[in-house]
């Protein structure tokens, strides 16, 4: 029963580059979305997706970009990686907007 | 603005005892609300929903005033693993508003000493 699957772990990058943080789930679940965790400022909304093919902006999306092409998967792209992108990233599904959230187990990632 | 405040400890609290944590809301038409656990480099999970009229699972017990905006964790006969930090989550959007989902409080650390 894998849940939600987050790839990759651990990631550094030097700024200016770009990646995608990868994120699926086999829960068949409508709602997806991405936080990102830093200390002192607890779990932040980055996007959200309440379907596939639709998404939008949450808490903090400046720096990223996301698509919803299927249910089960929902990447997070950095476009050009900044100092201030260093976190633990989180995705997260659920049935709906009110329920119960499912986590990944986070990437570690590291802008140098 | 839309807000979930906690305390964030860290509690030091010996083994056997019992605890408690408040956390407060800023929409009085928010409808679900969690407690979750996270553990040192993990992610989040859930601990238990927190309903109306109150729930119990165990050593823990969640409440919710509405009248005055808060949810409650009890924790009874505190155990050296329920050493966490314990994210208090409210959908803070209003009944058929935004999408945005849940929002999180930054956590109460708690600490359980043998």
């Amino acid at each position: 029963n894998a849940g939600v699957t987050q790839t990759p772990k651990f990631q550094v990058l030097k700024t200016g580059q770009s990646m995608t943080l990868q994120c699926a789930q086999d829960m068949n679940h409508e709602y997806m979305s991405w936080y990102r965790q830093d200390p002192g400022m607890g779990l932040r909304l980055i996007h959200y997706s309440v379907g596939a093919g639709i998404t939008d902006q949450g808490e903090v999306p400046n720096g990223y970009n996301v698509s919803r092409s299927t249910t089960e998967d929902f990447p997070l792209r950095l476009l050009s990686a900044a100092p201030s992108q260093t976190s633990v990233y989180f995705c997260a599904s659920s049935y709906d907007v009110n329920t119960e959230a499912f986590f990944g187990q986070g990437t570690r990632l590291t802008v140098v | 603005r839309k807000e979930v405040e906690q305390d964030p400890g860290p509690f030091n609290v010996p083994e056997g005892a019992t605890v408690a944590f408040n956390c407060t809301y800023s929409n009085s038409a928010s409808q679900s609300f969690f407690w979750y656990r996270q553990d040192c480099r993990k992610e989040p999970k859930l601990l238990m929903s927190v309903y109306s009229s109150g729930n119990e699972d165990g050593r823990f017990t969640a409440q919710l005033n509405r009248a005055s905006q808060y949810i409650s964790l009890l924790i009874r006969d505190s155990k050296l693993s329920d050493s966490a930090t314990y994210l208090c989550v409210v959908n803070l959007s209003p009944p058929g508003g935004g999408a945005d989902g849940l929002t999180f409080g930054k956590g109460t650390h708690l600490i359980i000493q043998p």
